[in-house]
């Protein structure tokens, strides 16, 4: 069963900073599946990242996504006071989807 | 534009079945994968299961396996999930998902989500 561990758990900064998020597969999985979606409080999550590193429709150009492997990242350059929220990565293994269990960027 | 409206809040008590309701529009129904998405209080998302409008096919989380069931109406463009044997743990919002893929990427992705049905399980 594949798990995917986020780390941190929360990250405290302040606008204008950068933020690196990671995801943590607990084997090897494609980048075709690999995912990110942001949630804020009462709304659904939405798509940011597909296929590891490409910008959904809408996604500014602040958020990029890395990495292969076992090992994924998604990064903010220069947080915006609209990208306090939480974050989810995803990915797919032996016909199961998963869901990290988020990283939440607060403002410091 | 895509659009998926879900079917409104449900309250059932442990041992029931409910039977949530998400009506697609604004692109070929049979054309993509949907799924089934519930977030319990606190959590993270969790993935339930999937089904092939075109053929009807399904496949499952394995923790859902034999109390969750996703079907279609291919006339009115709407997919159903049922589960059953509720109890307070199932208590969480559902989301369906309309998947979509790209094929320069080579990749499959969870795209447009339902506003999402809050079912509450409480004696």
């Amino acid at each position: 069963e594949l798990v995917l561990t986020q780390s941190p758990g929360t990250l405290s900064l302040s606008p204008g900073e950068r933020a690196a998020l990671s995801c943590r597969a607990s084997q090897s999985v494609s980048r075709s599946y690999a995912a990110w979606f942001q949630q804020k409080p009462g709304q659904a999550p939405r798509l940011l990242i597909y296929g590891a590193s490409n910008r959904a429709a809408g996604t500014p150009d602040r958020f990029s996504g890395s990495g292969s492997g076992t090992d994924f990242t998604l990064t903010i350059s220069s947080l915006e006071p609209e990208d306090f929220a939480v974050y989810y990565c995803q990915h797919y293994a032996g016909s199961q989807w998963t869901f990290g269990q988020g990283t939440k960027v607060e403002i410091k | 534009q895509v659009q998926l409206v879900q079917s409104g809040a449900e309250v059932k008590t442990p041992g029931a079945s409910v039977k949530l309701s998400c009506r697609a529009s604004g692109y070929p129904f049979t054309d993509f994968y949907m799924h089934w998405v519930r977030q319990a209080p606190g959590q993270g998302p969790e993935w339930m299961g999937m089904l092939n409008p075109s053929g009807g096919t399904t496949h499952y989380a394995q923790r859902f396996q034999g109390r969750v069931t996703v079907t279609r109406d291919t006339s009115t463009s709407t997919i159903y999930m049922e589960l059953t044997s509720l109890r307070s743990e199932d208590t969480a919002v559902y989301y369906c998902v309309r998947e979509n893929h790209s094929s320069w990427a080579s990749a499959y992705f969870f795209e447009d989500w339902g506003q999402g049905t809050q079912v509450t399980v409480s004696s």
